[in-house]
């Protein structure tokens, strides 16, 4: 079963910390997305990468950064984490050119920030 | 600019159909998509059109797509308290890697 695996479900962090949010997938997808789910916004993109090495960003960067060394592991990072950042968070991976087979998403990481 | 706008909330008794209803704005979009996402979890994706469709059904979802109106939804029939879930709406733009999301419908199903 193709699968995209987020490394941890639920997560407490302190204000100030530097956070790390992994997610593996084992489908060989170029596209990988990091987006956030707050209730009534539905999903925002913060990152995504189109290819190894290769990042753009979505329409809520800021306070994130993402790295992408290997092509099936993306990472979303969060420099100074805030209480706004407090969140439910989602990876996703898709193949580039087969948009008909949407997106793949893991069961996402809930972040508090306290 | 880019946007697909839904209800929030949906209330159906088990049995009855439900009708969840979009409407998007980028007359670009090639395809569209309903994701269900249940308790806890992740998206999973539920079923898509292309856009030069109409109608695509598939068992107990009906996708019906109004290109004219920008306007998409999905029916699901004799609806069972396990379709209790969020449904999001997205369009996939073309020329670009992006899907647009929308807010999602939180659909309840009273026994």
């Amino acid at each position: 079963d193709v699968k995209v695996t987020q490394s941890s479900r639920y997560l407490v962090k302190r204000t100030g910390e530097k956070v790390f949010l992994e997610c593996v997938q084992d489908m060989d997808h170029e596209n990988m997305f990091w987006y956030r789910q707050d209730p009534g916004l539905g999903l925002r993109l913060i990152y995504f990468s189109y290819d190894v090495k290769m990042k753009e960003k979505g329409d809520i960067p800021e306070g994130y950064s993402v790295s992408r060394e290997k092509k099936e592991r993306f990472s979303l990072i969060l420099e100074s984490a805030s209480t706004n950042q407090t969140s439910m968070y989602l990876c996703a991976s898709t193949l580039r050119d087969r948009p008909v087979l949407g997106y793949t998403f893991g069961s996402g990481t809930r972040l508090t920030v306290v | 600019g880019e946007d697909v706008e839904q209800s929030l909330f949906l209330s159906v008794r088990e049995g009855d159909s439900s009708v969840i209803n979009c409407t998007y704005t980028d007359s670009s979009s090639t395809y569209l998509y309903w994701y269900k996402q249940e308790p806890g979890a992740g998206l999973q994706l539920l079923t898509y059109i292309f856009s030069n469709m109409d109608m695509k059904q598939d068992q107990r979802l009906t996708v019906l797509l109004n290109k004219k109106d920008k306007h998409l939804s999905l029916r699901i029939a004799d609806t069972q308290t396990g379709d209790s879930a969020i449904y999001f709406c997205a369009e996939f733009l073309t020329g670009g890697f992006k899907t647009i999301f929308g807010a999602g419908t939180r659909l309840f199903v009273k026994a």
